[in-house]
């Protein structure tokens, strides 16, 4: 079975400061993964996608990601934090093979940033 | 183009009653999804929709959950004799048709707040 494991439940940055969010996947059949994010009361928003192709994949609003297969990570970072980018962040992974796209997700990372 | 809507946005209804969710997919997405988002439990798939056909409910969390897709379109999810565990924000997804080795984008609705009392 697929799964995403998000650490920390919470990180708080500084605006301007690196924002470094942490997956890591557990999947048997090459998977393809992905960041959400969900403002309040809001629905989730692809933020962006690994669908096997180049494994760093740039994304919405300055963000991107690595995918590292010999790490099972998909990390998301942004070089520089905004007040806007305050909000919740979903990893979640899916399988390739097959077409059948259900989510799983991780727990989510709640990123708190600061003036 | 409108994107995925859902309704009502809140509803509060009281233990032991039964409640419909609605879902309007985007015009021409055949995929559906509905997944819950709960503070115990996170977010969890619930049912896929291909066209009218249900291949996968296996998230369906007890038999007192039920979703249906008429027409290829709109989907309800039906939560019967509600508990208080089944508060959360249930929220529905669509897509074009998914295929082996390639990706559609899935777009979310804004979702339904349940509340049981």
């Amino acid at each position: 079975a697929q799964s995403v494991t998000q650490l920390g439940s919470h990180v708080s940055v500084s605006e301007g400061a690196l924002v470094l969010l942490r997956c890591n996947y557990s999947s048997s059949v090459p998977p393809y993964l992905f960041w959400y994010v969900q403002y309040p009361n809001q629905g989730l928003q692809l933020l962006l996608k690994y669908t096997s192709a180049a494994t760093l994949v740039k994304g919405i609003n300055g963000f991107e990601a690595e995918f590292k297969k010999s790490e099972t990570s998909f990390h998301l970072t942004k070089p520089s934090a905004h007040m806007s980018d305050a909000a919740e962040y979903f990893c979640a992974v899916s399988e390739g093979i097959t077409g059948f796209q259900k989510l799983v997700f991780g727990t989510g990372t709640r990123l708190l940033v600061s003036p | 183009g409108a994107g995925v809507s859902q309704s009502p946005s809140n509803k509060v209804t009281e233990k032991g009653k039964d409640v419909e969710l609605r879902c309007d997919p985007i015009s021409g997405h055949t995929a559906l999804y509905w997944y819950r988002q709960s503070l115990g439990q996170g977010l969890e798939f619930l049912i896929y929709f291909q066209g009218n056909s249900a291949p996968d409910k296996s998230g369906l969390p007890s038999d007192r959950f039920s979703a249906e897709r008429t027409g290829g379109s709109v989907s309800t999810l039906t939560i019967q004799r509600t508990q208080q565990e089944d508060s959360a924000v249930y929220l529905c997804a669509s897509s074009l048709a998914p295929g082996p080795f390639s990706y559609n984008e899935q777009f979310f609705g804004p979702g339904t707040r349940l509340t049981v009392l």
